[in-house]
């Protein structure tokens, strides 16, 4: 499968603690984007990067919250210190040509 | 503020007919307008995309028709099959970005 993947596919994790999440895009797509998306809503914009480099970041994207993509390849999201309001399915997406992008399956977390 | 707003939040068609999801924006330059469709448990999945020098694009079963005075582009899911039964989410990609911003989503259920 050429996809994109990402995990875990659920995490649960206690109030306060470090979670990370993973995220392979297709192969030879230079942009990666992060988002979130909550129960019945679309999914809101976190982070994009061009290659290795971090080109936007969305104000939702407190300092608790730290996107990386060495070597233009994989991306991790770190959340530190999680809090309940974190809560939500966490969606990677990559994309080659100028806009159209592809999704993965998210990770789902729930912080208790 | 860059908003995309989308209705209606539900819709409930015969197998067969039509279904209609309409989005509106305001106030922003978007040069992208992509819809996408996510089953539950999965991430988005691209069915169309448009730019707004095309009034009008078809697919299948699908069609965008986009009005750029009115700010308004709708999609037209005809046929509608209970397979179609998911939820459709419009986005836009402010001019110069490559960040989708979603609406809020419509829940499509097609009866058999």
């Amino acid at each position: 499968d050429t996809g994109v993947s990402q995990n875990p596919r659920h995490k649960i994790t206690k109030r306060g603690q470090n979670v990370t999440f993973r995220c392979d895009p297709i192969s030879e797509h230079n942009r990666l984007y992060w988002y979130r998306q909550t129960l019945g809503q679309g999914p809101e914009f976190l982070t994009y990067f061009q290659n290795e480099a971090q080109l936007e970041k969305s104000r939702l994207l407190s300092d608790r919250f730290s996107a990386e993509r060495p070597k233009g390849s994989f991306s991790t999201l770190e959340i530190q210190r999680t809090e309940q309001g974190d809560s939500a399915m966490y969606l990677c997406a990559s994309s080659l040509s100028l806009n159209e992008q592809f999704f993965g399956p998210g990770t789902r977390l729930t912080v208790l | 503020q860059q908003q995309v707003k989308q209705s209606p939040q539900s819709l409930i068609v015969q197998k067969g007919g039509i279904s209609i999801i309409n989005c509106a924006y305001e106030n922003t330059a978007f040069d992208y307008f992509p819809w996408y469709q996510q089953f539950p448990g999965k991430g988005p999945a691209l069915l169309i995309a448009i730019r707004p020098d095309v009034s009008e694009k078809k697919e299948g079963r699908f069609t965008i028709s986009f009005n750029k005075s009115a700010k308004q582009f709708s999609l037209h899911i005809m046929d509608s099959q209970p397979g179609d039964s998911a939820t459709y989410f419009c986005a836009a990609t402010p001019a110069g970005t490559y960040k989708y911003i979603f609406g809020t989503g419509t829940r499509l259920k097609v009866l058999a």
